[in-house]
């Protein structure tokens, strides 16, 4: 049973330049989050989508923006990046569609997409 | 609005001893609470969830969390440590609002002393 996979694993871009980084869910969610986490300190949620809508959406600009696909999966894009968005950024996954009082919010995570702008 | 507070960005105990990592919360309504760990370079994996069933929750390695509504509290405890627990423990709060949106604290870093 495959996990949740993220790509790249690492990578590096210069100020201005735009990044998307992927996400595959683990098998049977249907829900994926979306975190950056910056050195020492906790996830940030970014955004939430399910349905191939974004349901949920933390404090990001509007250089943040994501997808979903048919098939669960997701995309994360920076625009005109900036020295500050060098972090790790999570993908999680879920699973909505679950019996009423069943969905609790649990998330399995990806070891991350490790991103620095220079 | 959720937010989760972790007492301590570094504990430090020595191998054998108690392990007791605090956090608080606040949740307008009966909330969901998770503590993770993450260990170097790696993503965040579930030790343990309160979803409003027995205030004391067991989870995998031996922790165990209580859930105390009356002080908004949710410490994450171990009677012995071990080495390999050495690593990072977030508390985290949730709630399901028509979906998710976790709120995770700081983080407290584990150090363990032979």
């Amino acid at each position: 049973d495959a996990g949740v996979t993220q790509s790249p694993t690492h990578l590096i871009k210069t100020r201005g330049q735009q990044v998307t980084l992927r996400c595959s869910p683990k098998s049977g969610h249907d829900t994926v989050s979306w975190y950056q986490q910056a050195l020492g300190q906790g996830p940030q949620f970014i955004f939430q989508y399910y349905e191939e809508e974004e349901r949920q959406r933390g404090n990001f600009p509007d250089r943040f923006s994501g997808h979903q696909f048919p098939n669960y999966s997701s995309e994360l894009n920076v625009n005109a990046l900036l020295l500050g968005d060098s972090a790790l950024y999570l993908c999680a996954s879920s699973s909505l569609s679950l019996p009423s009082g069943r969905a609790t919010g649990e998330l399995f995570f990806g070891e991350g997409s490790r991103l620095t702008v220079l | 609005a959720q937010s989760v507070t972790q007492l301590g960005s570094h504990v430090s105990v020595s191998e054998g001893a108690l392990v007791l990592l605090r956090c608080n919360y606040s949740s307008s309504v009966p909330p969901y609470l998770f503590w993770y760990v993450q260990y170097p370079n790696q993503g965040l994996q579930l030790l343990l969830k309160y979803t409003s069933a027995a205030t004391l929750v067991k989870g995998i390695n031996g922790f165990e969390a209580e859930f105390k509504k009356s002080e908004t509290s949710f410490h994450l405890t171990k009677p012995s440590a071990h080495m390999s627990d050495a690593a990072e423990y977030f508390c985290a709060v949730t709630r399901n609002t028509g979906g998710f949106k976790t709120i995770f604290g700081a983080g407290t870093r584990l150090f363990v002393k032979a």
